[in-house]
C-alpha cells in the first residue's frame, strides 16, 4: 500500500503570504496526485489533479508541482477564504490514500 | 446541477449494521467508478471502498474488508455501502464521491452522512 506523508500539519500565515504544503509518497506514483480543500462541516473540494492541473473554477493562486515522489501545493497571495484544511491523495493504485492534512490559518 | 446526496446515517450499537445510500444526479453515474470516503470526528480523510462502473471490480481498505460491502444500481443512479459488524472506530462522516479513472480525482462529493457507533 502507498503511504502519503503530508507536512506541515498546520501553518499560520498572513494575507498576501505564500504558503507551501508538501506530500511525500512512499513509492513512485507518477503524477497521480490530487489536492483537496476542506472547510469545517463541508465536503472536500478538488483543487488540483494530476499533480499540477488546476480544476475548473479554482483561483490561479493555487498551484501544484512534483519532484520525484515529493509533491507541493503552493498558495500564492493567501486570502482569508483560503483558511481551511488541505489534503493530498494518491491515485496510482488501490487502496487510495490521503495525506494527514494541513490546517491553514490566517493570522 | 451535479449532485450526490447521502442518506442512512444513524446512531447504531456496536456489532450492528447499517446501509448508506448515495443518490446521484446531473452527471453520467453509470460511466464512473464510485467511492466511499470517511472522516472520523476531528480527523483526516480515510478512503473506504470503490466500485467499478458495472460493479465487477471492488476494492476496500483493510480495516473494513469482510465487514463492508459496496454496491450500486445504475438504473437508480444510486450507490450503497452495507456496513456490518460496526465498531466505535467506524464512527465517522461517510462521503460518497465519483472517481475519475483517467486522472484519479474524486469529484464531485456528497455532503456526507454521519454514522455513530455507540451503546
Amino acid at each position: 500500500d502507498i503511504q502519503m506523508t503530508q507536512s506541515p500539519s498546520s501553518v499560520s500565515a498572513s494575507v498576501g503570504d505564500r504558503v507551501t504544503i508538501t506530500c511525500r509518497a512512499s513509492q513512485v506514483i507518477s503524477s497521480y496526485l490530487a489536492w483537496y480543500q476542506q472547510k469545517p462541516g463541508k465536503a472536500p473540494k478538488l483543487l488540483i489533479f494530476l499533480a499540477s492541473k488546476l480544476q475548473s473554477g479554482v483561483p490561479p493562486r493555487f498551484g501544484g508541482s512534483e519532484s520525484g515522489t515529493d509533491f507541493t501545493l503552493t498558495i500564492n497571495n493567501l486570502q482569508p477564504e483560503d483558511s481551511a484544511t488541505y489534503f493530498c491523495q494518491q491515485a496510482k493504485s488501490f487502496p487510495l490514500s490521503f495525506g494527514g492534512g494541513t490546517k491553514v490559518e490566517i493570522k | 446541477e451535479v449532485q450526490l446526496v447521502e442518506s442512512g446515517g444513524a446512531l447504531v450499537q456496536p456489532g450492528g449494521s447499517l446501509r448508506l445510500s448515495c443518490a446521484a444526479s446531473g452527471f453520467s453515474f453509470s460511466s464512473h467508478y464510485m467511492s466511499w470516503v470517511r472522516q472520523a470526528p476531528g480527523k483526516g480523510l480515510e478512503w473506504v471502498a470503490i466500485i467499478a462502473q458495472d460493479g465487477s471490480d471492488q476494492h476496500y481498505v483493510d480495516s473494513v474488508r469482510g465487514r463492508f460491502t459496496i454496491s450500486r444500481d445504475n438504473a437508480e443512479n444510486s450507490l450503497y455501502l452495507q456496513m456490518d459488524g460496526l465498531g466505535p472506530d467506524d464512527t465517522a462522516v461517510y462521503f460518497c464521491a465519483a472517481f475519475g479513472t483517467s486522472s484519479g480525482w474524486l469529484d464531485p462529493w456528497g455532503q456526507g452522512a454521519l454514522v455513530t457507533v455507540s451503546s
